[in-house]
C-alpha cells in the first residue's frame, strides 16, 4: 500500500531560523505531490504542489520543496522562517493511475507540527 | 476561487442520533467530492470518495452504513452520521476536486466540522 512518511514529528525553530520539513513517499509511479498547511483553528490550504517540470516549486509566503525522484523525497524548505509560520504542515501524495481518471485519492502523511519561538 | 464550506462548523449531539453535515463547492462544480476525518493531533484519513450521481467508495475499514454520502449534485455533497457514539466524535473534513472532465488531482478542503457524541 501506498505511504507517506513525515519523520519530523514536531519541530522547534526560533524566528528567522532555517526550516526543512522531511517527506518520502513509497509509490514507485508517477506521482502528484503536495504540502498542506492547517494553521491553528483554520481549515488546510495548499502551500505548493509539483505534477511534472521543473522538480523545484516555488508555492506561497516564501515557501518551496525539491521533489527527487531517486529518493522518492519532496522535502519543504523556507530559507527564514517567522512567528506566523506556526502551523500542522502536510505533506500529500496522488499516484497517477490512468484507469482511475477522476477519482484520485490523496495519501496524507501523518503531519509535522511546526512551532516558531519569537 | 475555489472555496469549499460546510456547515455546520460545530455540532454536538447524543448518543444514538444522527447528524448530518453539509459540504458545497461555492464557485465550482465538483465531479468528486472526499471526506476525511481527523482525528486531534494525528492526519486526515480518507473514509469515501463520492462522485455526482452514484454511490460513495468507501475506503477499508469504513461502514457504509453508519456514514451515508449522498452527492446529488455538482456542487452538494452530505455525510450523516447515523446512531452516532461517543466514538464517532473526531472532525469531519470535505474536499471537493474535478470539474467535469478533470481529475481530482487538485482539492480544496473546506473548514471541517467538529463533531461531539455525548
Amino acid at each position: 500500500a501506498q505511504s507517506v512518511s513525515q519523520h519530523n514529528h514536531h519541530v522547534i525553530l526560533s524566528e528567522a531560523a532555517s526550516l526543512e520539513l522531511g517527506c518520502n513517499y513509497s509509490y514507485g509511479g508517477t506521482v502528484n505531490l503536495f504540502w498542506y498547511v492547517q494553521y491553528p483553528g483554520q481549515h488546510l490550504q495548499l502551500l505548493l504542489k509539483y505534477f511534472s517540470g521543473d522538480p523545484l516549486v516555488k508555492g506561497i509566503k516564501g515557501f518551496e520543496a525539491e521533489f527527487i525522484k531517486s529518493k522518492f523525497s519532496f522535502n519543504l524548505r523556507k530559507p527564514s522562517v517567522q512567528w506566523s509560520d506556526t502551523a500542522e504542515y502536510f505533506c500529500a501524495v496522488i499516484r497517477i493511475v490512468i484507469s482511475n481518471f477522476g477519482n484520485e485519492k490523496l495519501t496524507f502523511g501523518t503531519g509535522t507540527r511546526l512551532t516558531i519561538i519569537p | 476561487g475555489a472555496v469549499v464550506s460546510q456547515h455546520p462548523s460545530w455540532v454536538i449531539c447524543k448518543s444514538g442520533t444522527s447528524v448530518k453535515i453539509e459540504c458545497r463547492s461555492l464557485d465550482f462544480q465538483a465531479t468528486t467530492m472526499f471526506w476525511y476525518r481527523q482525528f486531534p493531533k494525528q492526519s486526515l484519513m480518507l473514509m469515501a470518495t463520492s462522485n455526482e450521481g452514484s454511490k460513495a467508495t468507501y475506503e477499508q475499514g469504513v461502514e457504509k452504513d453508519k456514514f451515508l454520502i449522498n452527492h446529488a449534485s455538482l456542487t452538494l455533497s452530505t455525510l450523516t452520521v447515523t446512531s452516532a457514539h461517543p466514538e464517532d466524535s473526531s472532525f469531519y473534513i470535505c474536499s471537493a476536486g474535478g470539474t467535469s472532465g478533470r481529475s481530482s488531482y487538485e482539492q480544496y478542503f473546506g473548514p471541517g466540522t467538529r463533531l461531539t457524541v455525548t
